[in-house]
């Protein structure tokens, strides 16, 4: 069975700074993918970063990258120059590429919220 | 290029009665998979449908039920409704291969009473 574990329930940070959000998660899988999605008060789950485990590179996407630590099953999110958009619940989701009945089963961890103040 | 639509955006229902949620998936998606999120948590997954069939099932009972059409859109069905089904139900689509990830629906909030 697979766990992702958010332990900041909420974060805030001042518009402009950088924030970083933790997660991490347990596998016995060694073909996964993570992901970093955030949700604003719409409801509709936004993709922010994704990451393949077997790559060794963290992942960026403009403002926002990832620390991922394979040996420790981190998986941070940095947001450089926060903006007030940013303000929304972040969750971060593991799937295991095993195959089959796999596919499309996303993990979420409890999510943080980030309120970016200006 | 559309993404996903769900309908409706929010329902209430009596204990015991069914429901049925809508889910049409994103242009050239064959994938739909759902899930429910509590309020304040982080969504489960239900199951997911692939070429009009179950494939893959979270921990949630069979009076939870859906299918896909031909079309890839899909229902989400729950029979004999329980106080504790009152959550946001979110649809996503995508590829097989998941090469450019999932596309979520905003979600229908189902409050049972």
């Amino acid at each position: 069975a697979q766990t992702v574990t958010q332990s900041q329930p909420e974060m805030s940070v001042q518009e402009a700074e950088t924030v970083t959000l933790s997660c991490t998660y347990d596998t016995s899988e060694s073909n996964y993918y993570l992901f970093w999605y955030k949700q604003p008060p719409s409801r509709q789950m936004i993709l922010v970063i994704r990451q393949e485990a077997y790559k060794q590179q963290n992942a960026t996407e403009n403002r926002f990258s990832v620390n991922f630590q394979k040996a420790a099953k981190s998986f941070s999110l940095k947001i450089s120059d926060s903006q007030l958009g940013d303000t929304a619940m972040y969750f971060c989701a593991l799937e295991v590429n095993a195959g089959g009945t796999s596919y499309g089963k996303l993990t979420f961890g409890q999510g943080t919220i980030l309120t970016v103040h200006p | 290029e559309t993404g996903v639509t769900q309908s409706p955006t929010h329902l209430i229902k009596t204990r015991g009665q069914q429901v049925t949620l809508r889910c049409s998936s994103q242009s050239g998606h064959n994938t739909v998979s759902w899930y429910q999120q509590a309020l304040g948590q982080g969504p489960q997954f239900i199951f997911q449908y692939y070429r009009e069939e179950e494939n893959g099932r979270g921990n949630f009972p069979p009076r939870f039920s859906g299918l896909q059409f031909p079309n890839y859109s899909s229902e989400l069905n729950v029979n004999a409704l329980e106080l504790d089904d009152s959550a946001l139900y979110l649809c996503a689509s995508s590829l097989w291969d998941r090469l450019y990830g999932y596309t979520f629906g905003s979600g229908t909030r189902l409050t049972v009473v």
